[in-house]
């Protein structure tokens, strides 16, 4: 099952660009980068996903190394409400001997400094 | 508006007494999940259903059943539930299991504790 790794957690400024990252180096061809957010006491909710590409949307934007092994989630101007576990997981299509669990780890705690 | 629900949001039983948690989405969604969250441990997939009557082991099954009869609905249960099962638990779905680029729509949790 392919993995990822992110620091435990980390600090930013509030108003100031946070910049999380992801390894991911077992990644395969089909896999997309996935993040994920969850504040406190809520379920997870979607951020950002890309392929190969960077990506932006309204929340974030999402830069993959080329080599695709690694990638950052960038939090523009950070505010007091996005502090919360970011979670970077991989998705494939299922192949065959390959199934489609989906593996979260720990994430990275964001904490917010006013 | 498009959601995920479960129930029962809280749960208190004991030992041995089967429990089941309710899954329902109304997205028409073909790929159903269920996580267990516990503290240092992270989110932690239990099983996980690509489409009806399809259903897999995620990477701690031990002790749980699903069962997937309706797109909507994908219930948890708990034939005899013990207290290393008290944790907090997230059913989620996404569009489809057969591309990686479906993002998941996650519930609102349901936070089990077996005395």
């Amino acid at each position: 099952d392919a993995k990822t790794t992110q620091p435990n957690s980390m600090e930013s400024n509030e108003e100031e660009p946070v910049h999380l990252p992801c390894n991911h180096s077992t990644i395969s061809g089909t896999d997309y980068i996935h993040w994920y957010r969850q504040l406190p006491s809520q379920g997870p909710e979607y951020v950002i996903h890309g392929l190969t590409s960077n990506v932006n949307n309204r929340m974030a934007s999402l830069a993959i190394a080329e080599d695709r092994k690694s990638s950052t989630l960038i939090l523009h101007r950070a505010t007091l409400r996005d502090a919360a576990v970011y979670y970077c997981i991989l998705r494939g299509a299922p192949l065959m001997n390959r199934d489609d669990k989906i593996i979260f780890g720990k994430g990275t705690r964001l904490h917010i400094l006013p | 508006e498009a959601q995920v629900t479960q129930n029962p949001r809280y749960l208190i039983t004991v030992t041995g007494k089967k429990l089941t948690v309710t899954c329902s989405q109304n997205m028409n969604h073909e790929y159903m999940s269920w996580y267990r969250q516990d503290p240092g441990l992270g989110l932690r997939q239990i099983y996980y259903s690509m489409n009806v009557e399809v259903t897999d082991k995620g990477d701690v099954p031990e002790g749980y059943k699903v069962s997937r009869k309706e797109k909507r609905n994908f219930p948890l249960i708990l034939e005899s539930p013990s207290p290393n099962q008290t944790s907090l638990y997230f059913c989620a779905s996404s569009l489809s299991g057969s591309s990686g680029s479906n993002e998941q729509f996650f519930g609102p949790g349901t936070r089990l504790t077996v005395l």
